[in-house]
């Protein structure tokens, strides 16, 4: 089982529509998830960081996590062509020493107009 | 406030020879790991600096070797290259426990024929 999984796509929305980009995780320790979005050619840019059970939102995105499931989601609402991109789940290691991001292999997630 | 910078940007390398990537963290941040992305793939957790010991390594051999400096500036150093090390090489930092994330650098693409 791998540590960190997403579903690899593509994934395929309509402007305007809500994107839901889902990730499940191996370590039921683990407290703190990160997405990050990487354009085609780029390095990983931080979108958000969640820590409790639940939703948090910041502008048109919604992070939601549930660790009784060990599973975090990523909502895209109003979806624009430029939110094309992959969509990178990373996961912090929930030992002491084990301090790194373990990442999913990531959705790739294209808007069309 | 200056970002993570990696240099060089590009890199082609034959065979066998040895390689040195160096990157700068952000502002402020002490913690540097490097990571490999193959086309495609997830970022891979090749090692993490801390202090200027290597505080956790990943699942790579030990052609893979590193280095902090006081600064907090970072080497990745890769000998005897094979074709599959081609990749984006990627800086982050962060500082101490990754809580709040990393900051990626903008890469070197490492291209061995």
């Amino acid at each position: 089982q791998k540590e960190v999984e997403q579903n690899s796509g593509p994934l395929s929305v309509p402007e305007g529509a809500i994107a839901s980009l889902n990730c499940t995780y191996s370590d039921r320790g683990s407290q703190s998830f990160f997405w990050y979005r990487q354009y085609s050619g780029k390095s990983p840019e931080l979108i958000m960081f969640i820590y409790s059970n639940g939703d948090k939102e910041d502008g048109r995105f919604t992070a939601q996590l549930n660790k009784a499931s060990q599973y975090v989601s990523l909502l895209i609402r109003d979806s624009q062509p430029s939110d094309s991109a992959t969509y990178l789940c990373a996961v912090l290691g929930s030992n002491f020493g084990n301090e790194k991001l373990t990442f999913g292999t990531g959705t790739r997630l294209t808007i069309i107009p | 406030d200056a970002g993570v910078t990696q240099s060089p940007t590009h890199l082609i390398k034959t065979r066998g020879q040895q390689v040195t990537l160096r990157c700068s963290p952000k502002s402020g941040h002490d913690t540097v790991s490097w990571y490999q992305q193959a086309l495609g793939q997830g970022p891979q957790f090749i090692f993490q600096y801390y202090e200027e010991e290597e505080r956790q390594r990943g699942n790579f051999p030990d052609r893979f070797s590193g280095h902090q400096f006081p600064n907090y500036s970072s080497e990745l150093n890769v000998n005897a290259l094979l074709l599959g090390d081609s990749a984006l090489y990627l800086c982050a930092s962060s500082l101490g426990r990754v809580s709040y994330g990393y900051t990626f650098g903008s890469g070197t693409r490492l291209t061995v024929v």
